[in-house]
């Protein structure tokens, strides 16, 4: 069963456009929403992260945007560059306890010239 | 390097064989996680330990597998008798527990089995 679906698997965006990445979750325990950023050959790395008592967070070029009665979120990367060609993973844990984080599939990212 | 390091950064092994990984977490982390990752999947957890004690295994973790943090600082995983459905990347990751949510991955040990 997978808790966290995520859309799409793979994008291609031009420089300086716009990424957008969507998941949805099932879970109503979930209470943390992190996005992970994964290069080739390395681990993920925390990006930026969301709790349901907001509906947007920024970071930089990094947006999420949250819509807790419709269980969704999504990832918004303005004026994205190659370097940020990657896989996104979104994610859904509760923020007490440990981190027993469910991903979601994956998003490949391409940012070309 | 303060970060989460895992040895080795590749096995390949034979169907059968037993393996082990290593994980060093980031050093005043007592909080340590493994999670697994097939090719085109998101990581899947694993196992968890708070300091040298594991409080949650996965159903995914069979009993061919078996983790250990003998004395809360390194951990190791074993996997025994090793099948082709084990191929997979094998992730480790560590936080404070005052910081609980943000999680350090390490690079990982892919795992190939012929």
């Amino acid at each position: 069963q997978q808790q966290v679906k995520q859309s799409p698997q793979s994008l291609i965006v031009q420089k300086g456009g716009i990424s957008i990445i969507n998941c949805a979750y099932e879970n109503t325990a979930f209470d943390y929403f992190p996005w992970y950023q994964q290069f080739p050959g390395k681990g993920p790395a925390l990006l930026i992260a969301i709790r349901p008592d907001v509906s947007e967070k920024k970071e930089g070029r990094f947006t999420i945007s949250f819509n807790k009665s419709a269980k969704q979120f999504s990832l918004h990367i303005m004026d994205s560059q190659p370097g940020d060609s990657a896989t996104y993973f979104c994610a859904a844990s509760t923020a007490g306890g440990y981190q027993k984080v469910t991903f979601g599939i994956g998003t490949k990212l391409q940012v070309i010239p | 390097d303060t970060g989460v390091s895992q040895n080795p950064r590749h096995k390949i092994t034979k169907r059968g064989q037993n393996v082990t990984f290593r994980c060093d977490p980031i050093s005043e982390h007592n909080r340590l996680y493994w999670y697994r990752q097939t090719l085109g999947q998101g990581p899947e957890f694993l196992t968890y330990f708070q300091n040298e004690a594991q409080l949650e295994k996965s159903r995914l973790l069979s009993d061919r597998f078996s983790a250990e943090r003998p004395k809360g600082s390194f951990s190791t995983l074993e996997i025994q008798r090793t099948e082709q459905g084990d191929s997979a990347m094998y992730l480790c990751a560590s936080s404070l527990e005052t910081t609980n949510e943000k999680l350090f991955f390490g690079s990982g040990t892919q795992l190939s089995v012929l």
